[in-house]
C-alpha cells in the first residue's frame, strides 16, 4: 500500500516558470522531509518540516507542510536546469521514513 | 564530508546466485538502511539497523537478509537471487532516530540485475 502520492509524477517546464509538486496520504505523518535526487546519485535531503502549517524556505524552494500533518507541497520559483531531478517527500512514520512515489523535473534551458 | 559508499555501482547476476551489496559509512552513525528503489514505487525500507549486530525488518524484507558485525559496515544479502529483484538498492545512514525527523546520509546506489 502507497501511503505518499505525488503529483504530478512527471514535470517538464521552460526555464523561469513557476512550479508545485504536492505530496498526499490519508495518513498522519510526525514530521516530513524532501529529497532531490540527481541521476546516478542517492537522494539528498532538502528540508525537515515537523510543525503542522509550517513553512521553510531554501532560496528559490518553498515547502509548506499540511495543518493535519497529511500533505505537503514544494513550490519552486523561477525554475532553473540546475533544479532538474527527482523530487521525493517521505513522511515519518514511528521509527523510519515511508517514501514517496516522486515527481521528475525537466527544467529546459 | 559525509560519505556512504557502496561496494558496486552495477552488478549482474544469474537467477540463484547468491549476492552480496556492501555499504559502509564514514561518519560513525548507529543507524544504517537498505532501501530498494523501482519507478512509481519510490523507496521502500528493506531492512534496518540501530546498532551494531541489531537488524530490524522493514516494509519488504522477503527474500533478503542483512549484517552487520562492524559499526561502519552494513551488508544486504540476497541469498537466491530472482528476477522480480532486479532494482536500484540504496543505503543509507542516520545520527540519530525517531519520528521527529531524523537526517539519512544516501550511497550513490547500486544498479542491479538478475537475468
Amino acid at each position: 500500500t502507497q501511503l505518499l502520492e505525488q503529483s504530478p509524477q512527471f514535470l517538464s517546464i521552460q526555464e523561469g516558470e513557476n512550479l508545485t509538486v504536492y505530496c498526499n496520504s490519508s495518513s498522519v505523518f510526525s514530521s516530513l522531509q524532501w529529497y532531490r535526487q540527481e541521476p546516478g546519485e542517492g537522494p539528498v535531503l532538502l528540508v525537515t518540516v515537523v510543525t503542522g502549517g509550517e513553512v521553510k524556505k531554501l532560496k528559490r524552494l518553498t515547502f509548506q507542510f499540511g495543518d493535519a500533518r497529511k500533505d505537503s507541497s514544494l513550490h519552486i520559483t523561477a525554475a532553473q536546469p540546475g533544479d532538474t531531478g527527482l523530487y521525493l517527500c517521505a513522511g515519518a512514520r514511528t521509527y523510519k521514513y515511508i517514501f514517496g512515489t516522486g515527481t521528475r523535473l525537466k527544467v529546459l534551458a | 564530508d559525509v560519505k556512504v559508499t557502496q561496494s558496486s555501482r552495477y552488478l549482474v547476476k544469474r537467477t540463484g546466485e547468491k549476492v552480496f551489496l556492501e555499504c559502509v559509512q564514514d561518519m560513525d552513525h548507529e543507524n544504517m538502511f537498505w532501501y530498494r528503489q523501482d519507478p512509481g514505487l519510490g523507496l521502500r525500507l528493506i531492512y534496518f539497523s540501530y546498532d551494531v549486530k541489531m537488524k530490524e525488518k522493514g516494509d519488504i524484507p522477503e527474500g533478503y537478509s542483512v549484517s552487520r558485525e562492524k559499526k561502519e559496515r552494513f551488508s544486504l544479502i540476497l541469498e537466491s537471487a530472482s528476477t522480480n529483484q532486479t532494482s536500484m538498492y540504496l543505503c543509507a545512514s542516520s545520527l540519530e532516530s525517531g519520528a521527529r525527523g531524523y537526517e539519512q546520509y544516501f550511497g550513490p546506489g547500486t544498479r542491479l540485475t538478475v537475468t
